[in-house]
């Protein structure tokens, strides 16, 4: 079964270092996105992406954060200067297409810890 | 008010039992509606979609009420591999793509 796959599983960072999260989508979605967890807490919509653009995002998603499908089959997330509070599971999701009811599948995830 | 809002719980119920999960929206104007699973520590997966004339699949029955912007999830015989965090889902009106809003989830507890 197809699956979306993360890179990597866990990342551990100092404050104020740059990290690039990877994610791999189902080959054949059009839609991607990403979300985060903190800890014990709600999982929170990041950003939309969608022919190469940002089609939305959270007020979560600052100038800290960016997007990016350098080729065919990658779409990254990077943080710029990560913060402390940056620490959480980050979930990359991707859809086949834009109608609300088509199910996102979401990747395993990738837990971001910054000391 | 929070956009969606789920009782925590836990909820401890023994293997057979059966129970009812419910969850309120603010935004009258949505219009998908989800039940998720999230085992700890992993992704979400989508249990079903929820839909206006209700809709059931085996052990599952989910209901929505547009008048009173609530959301129900009936699991019937519990088994201990229910147990997990139930997340209320919605997809709000105007947003391009899957923008899903999630509920802080409801923990089930399924004891032997």
């Amino acid at each position: 079964e197809p699956e979306v796959t993360q890179t990597p599983s866990h990342q551990v960072t100092q404050m104020g270092q740059e990290v690039i999260l990877r994610c791999v989508p189902i080959s054949n979605h059009l839609y991607f996105y990403w979300y985060r967890q903190i800890l014990g807490q709600k999982v929170e919509f990041l950003v939309s992406f969608y022919n190469n653009e940002i089609s939305e995002k959270s007020e979560i998603f600052d100038d800290q954060f960016s997007v990016e499908r350098p080729d065919g089959s990658n779409f990254t997330l990077k943080i710029r200067s990560t913060k402390l509070e940056d620490s959480a599971m980050y979930f990359c999701a991707s859809s086949r297409r834009e109608a609300m009811d088509t199910e996102a599948f979401f990747g395993q995830g990738t837990r971001l810890t910054v000391v | 008010r929070k956009e969606v809002e789920q009782d925590p719980g836990p909820f401890n119920v023994p293997e057979g039992a059966t129970v009812a999960f419910n969850c309120t929206y603010s935004n009258s104007a949505s219009q998908s509606f989800f039940w998720y699973r999230q085992d700890c520590r992993k992704e979400p997966k989508l249990l079903m979609s929820v839909y206006s004339s209700g809709n059931e699949d085996g052990r599952f029955t989910a209901q929505l009420n547009r008048a009173s912007q609530y959301i129900s999830l009936l699991i019937r015989d519990s088994k201990l591999s229910d147990s997990a965090t139930y997340l209320c889902v919605v997809n709000r009106v105007g947003n391009a793509g899957n923008m899903l809003t999630f509920g802080g989830g409801t923990r089930l507890m399924v004891k032997p």
